[in-house]
């Protein structure tokens, strides 16, 4: 059972195009990360949301996290192929001071010249 | 600062067979986690120590797995005997303070079981 639902699971779009990726959870995280991961590497931390509302932008990357903190959005304006790989969304138990990820499946994203 | 090294990178073993990894962290994290990620989804928690303590292993298939992080700094992460569902992506990671807020993975190492 998936914690974190991501959607979609593939996207292929086309360079200069915007897209969003959700990240649905029916659980209450005090912290969702969003992480890029391209084949052969691990996962590169680009933004953790902490506030409920939260938006925190990153160039052309804006991470939104929901007035619950149960989901979190990734919109990419005018994206490049350069923005190709797997975006995955990770939420830090609500309480737990471990520091324990919950991964959701990621979002794989291909965006053609 | 040099990242969280790990090796080999790649590794392809018989199952029932025996293998190890190893993972170096940042100098000076103290928190190190072990996760797996299966193809097609997302990197699932195996073990995290604090130092050289385990912290969290109710993840870590014990009847196979074990990991040790011996000094509170170099880890390894044993599999024996392998199985084909362990085929997999093993990624290591380290943070200073152990919040989740700054996890810092290494590249992995991909394990094929046949």
């Amino acid at each position: 059972t998936q914690l974190l639902e991501q959607s979609p699971q593939f996207l292929s779009i086309q360079e200069g195009e915007n897209l969003t990726v959700y990240c649905n959870s029916s659980s209450v995280f005090s912290s969702l990360q969003w992480y890029r991961q391209e084949p052969g590497e691990g996962p590169v931390l680009l933004v953790t949301v902490v506030t409920g509302g939260e938006v925190k932008k990153l160039k052309r990357l804006t991470f939104q996290f929901g007035d619950a903190r149960k989901d979190s959005s990734l919109h990419i304006t005018a994206a490049q192929p350069g923005d190709t790989g797997l975006y995955l969304c990770a939420g830090a138990d609500r309480g737990s001071t471990l520091g324990r990820l919950y991964f959701g499946r990621g979002t794989q994203l291909t965006v053609w010249p | 600062e040099a990242g969280v090294a790990q090796s080999p990178r790649y590794k392809i073993i018989e199952k029932r067979q025996s293998v190890a990894f190893w993972c170096n962290p940042i100098s000076g994290h103290a928190t190190l986690y072990w996760y797996q990620q299966i193809l097609g989804q997302g990197p699932k928690l195996l073990i995290q120590f604090q130092n050289n303590g385990v912290v969290d292993d109710s993840q870590l298939p014990k009847d196979r797995f074990s990991a040790e992080r011996l000094k509170g700094v170099d880890s390894t992460l044993k599999i024996q005997p392998a199985k084909l569902e362990d085929s997999a992506v093993y990624l290591c990671a380290s943070s200073a303070s152990g919040n989740s807020y700054g996890y810092t993975f290494g590249s992995g190492t991909r394990l094929t079981v046949v």
